[in-house]
């Protein structure tokens, strides 16, 4: 599975939109990109996965470069109980399981 | 049950010690994970069912690891001769197979403290 690279940290006020990238430029035509979340102490949470088209749910919007090497989550309204690490995984479509999670990016939303 | 249900949430054992840990998939999911997270660390990858076909294993650490899975029910991570650096919180996943297209729940975790 193709490798990603995401900052280490971010910052983001509370109300204001938080934009996390990701870079996948490994990345090949059957892999999707997913988008987990960890709060603290907790296990991670499933947010949101994409292939190409941009996608949104009722948590956040997955935006996919059209040549597909990046992507960017947005949360349109952060809270403070978005603060968690972020992590952005690519997957193959034949890659049952085996998730691998890299290190992530801290985002921190403040009052 | 409504998620993942790991058991115990914590465990404190002596060096040398064997644990298990115990996981309750979400019912109907036919794949189930096991990760390993040291503290201030990223989630590590131990092992990986899918049904009946033979598990991954490309995770795990040594040959002290194992785990378990019936079916498509429980599973069970055993370590034994424990070490302290298998002080971790082991967290574990379930999803519904419809291909790769799918999200994994995961559960809470089980804090496991090697003294």
């Amino acid at each position: 599975d193709a490798k990603t690279t995401q900052p280490t940290s971010m910052d983001c006020a509370e109300g204001r939109a938080a934009n996390l990238p990701c870079n996948h430029s490994t990345i090949s035509g059957n892999e999707y990109v997913y988008w987990y979340r960890q709060i603290h102490s907790q296990g991670p949470q499933y947010i949101i996965h994409g292939l190409k088209n941009n996608e949104t749910n009722e948590m956040a919007s997955l935006i996919i470069t059209e040549d597909r090497k990046s992507s960017t989550l947005i949360l349109p309204h952060a809270t403070l109980r978005d603060t968690a690490v972020y992590y952005c995984i690519v997957r193959a479509g034949t890659s049952y399981g085996k998730l691998t999670f890299g290190q992530g990016t801290i985002l921190t939303v403040h009052p | 049950g409504a998620g993942v249900s790991q058991s115990p949430s914590n465990k404190v054992t002596e060096k040398g010690k064997d644990v298990e840990l115990r996981c309750d998939p979400i019912s109907g999911h036919t794949a189930l994970y096991w990760y390993r997270q040291r503290l201030g660390q990223g989630l590590e990858f131990l092992i990986y069912f899918q049904g009946n076909s033979a598990p991954d294993k490309s995770g795990l650490p040594s040959d002290r690891f194992s785990a378990e899975r019936t079916g498509e029910s429980v599973s069970t991570l055993t370590i034994q001769r424990t070490q302290q650096e298998d002080s971790a919180v082991y967290l574990c996943a379930s999803s519904p197979y419809r291909g790769s297209n799918t999200e994994a729940f995961f559960g809470q975790g089980t804090r496991l403290t090697v003294v």
